[in-house]
């Protein structure tokens, strides 16, 4: 058990432009959550699959954000068009069905 | 109203010091109770898992929950430095929410040597 795994551990760009963040569960879990967390602040939920479904988004998963999990195992996710506002760090976690949730180290994102 | 409330802090105590963290909640749907440790620029850890009121101890730490009046709260008896990480409450309301944690603003603690 290697643990919840996240590239890049950080990621600057520029506004504008396009960026995709990976997230590697533990093996076996089911389920693969995504968080968001700004400083000073709690995670907040984004999104979360079991298997390849997605199912249940948040409301502050605009348009612009997008996330797979094609073969249940992987998950990406994207932000289309960055804005100074999605500087955050972004969570991912994962576990079985009715388990708690094991974290990941986070992908830093700091848009310019 | 935000469905959490936790007192940021931040909270400096000498070691050995007895620790006291809070949380209040408003969602009554809220059946599961969590407590994370996140140390600087990593990922939250999970301390404490509880889904009943009343104590759960590990260790070091205790988890007290009180449902009636939608409180929670950690205690960490005989603090170390290594203790000093911002502590998060965290809750699930199970069901079809089984999957979303909402989560405290999260409570910054020092521990001095």
């Amino acid at each position: 058990d290697t643990g919840v795994s996240q590239n890049p551990r950080h990621k600057i760009t520029k506004r504008g432009q396009n960026v995709t963040f990976r997230c590697d569960p533990i093996s076996e879990h089911n389920r693969l959550y995504w968080y968001r967390q700004t400083l000073g602040q709690g995670p907040e939920f984004l999104t979360y699959f079991q298997n390849e479904a997605q199912l249940e988004k948040s409301r502050l998963l605009s348009d612009r954000f997008s996330a797979e999990r094609p073969k249940g195992s992987f998950s990406t996710l994207e932000i289309q068009r960055t804005e100074q506002g999605d500087s955050a760090m972004y969570l991912c976690a994962s576990s079985r069905i009715t388990d708690t949730q094991y974290f990941g180290p986070g992908t830093r994102l700091t848009v310019l | 109203q935000k469905e959490v409330e936790q007192d940021p802090g931040p909270l400096s105590v000498p070691e050995g010091a007895i620790v006291s963290l809070n949380c209040t909640y408003s969602n009554s749907a809220f059946q599961y109770f969590m407590w994370y440790r996140q140390y600087s620029r990593k990922g939250p850890e999970l301390l404490m898992y509880t889904y009943s009121s009343g104590n759960k101890e590990d260790g070091r730490f205790t988890a007290q929950v009180d449902k009636s009046s939608k409180y929670i709260s950690l205690f960490i008896r005989d603090s170390q430095p290594s203790d000093s990480a911002t502590y998060l409450c965290a809750f699930n309301a199970g069901g079809t929410s089984y999957g979303k944690l909402t989560f405290g603003q999260g409570t910054i603690l020092t521990v001095h040597p």
